[in-house]
């Protein structure tokens, strides 16, 4: 069971290129998130997406964007890279939208961006 | 504004002795609790939450409505439990708004 899968792992691109992070999981959960993780910051929420069709800002979507056209898939475009989205960025998704219990989170094993 | 405080960066501690790694947070309404965990080569996953009430791995949690926080203890470390620890807080019981602390990296010394 794949769960949630990440591309690329790893990643150096040049300022000012534009790249997409690729996300997709396969248990049909309702949500799905970016985040990003930078020492000392912790983990941060760029944007998310409580079902297919919908998505909302995070904590720190500037710079970033998404897209929600099915259940499975959860792209994340930097439209234009700055050296200060370098970091590790983690996809993950959750089963519901609401409720107790519902706030497991489920994570990807992450992707490495620098930009030069 | 809604905020989790780990205030230890990093904390180092005998095999066999008792860990805390204290969490704090800031939030108006009734939160929901969690410790989430990311050992080496791994992916981020969950270790325990409160409305469970569980022990995990040895690892228990109790919330302190009071002194609004989240501690995580342990009596007895074990090396296996070198890792990263991330406590959060989910808003209104909605996945969609979880906020993490810095993070805590637990180093258990043999």
């Amino acid at each position: 069971i794949a769960g949630i899968t990440q591309a690329p792992t790893s990643q150096i691109l040049a300022a000012g290129r534009r790249m997409t992070l690729r996300c997709t999981q396969d248990m049909r959960h309702n949500a799905m998130y970016w985040y990003r993780q930078d020492l000392g910051l912790g983990l941060r929420l760029i944007h998310y997406s409580n079902t297919a069709g919908t998505t909302g800002k995070g904590e720190v979507p500037d710079g970033y964007s998404v897209s929600r056209a099915n259940t499975d898939d959860f792209p994340l475009t930097l439209a234009s890279a700055v050296p200060s989205q370098t970091s590790v960025y983690f996809c993950a998704s959750s089963e519901g939208l609401a409720g107790p219990g519902t706030g497991e989170l489920f994570f990807g094993e992450g992707s490495r961006l620098t930009v030069l | 504004a809604q905020r989790v405080t780990q205030p230890e960066k990093l904390l180092s501690v005998f095999k066999g002795a008792p860990v805390e790694l204290k969490c704090n947070y800031s939030y108006s309404g009734s939160p929901e609790l969690f410790w989430y965990v990311q050992y080496s080569r791994q992916r981020l996953q969950l270790l325990l939450r409160h409305i469970s009430r569980e022990s995990i791995k040895g690892f228990t949690a109790d919330l302190n409505k009071g002194e609004t926080s989240f501690h995580l203890k342990k009596p007895f470390a074990q090396e296996e439990d070198s890792a990263m620890y991330y406590c959060a807080l989910s808003r209104d019981s909605s996945a969609s708004k979880i906020i993490f602390g810095s993070g805590t990296r637990l180093s258990i010394r043999p």
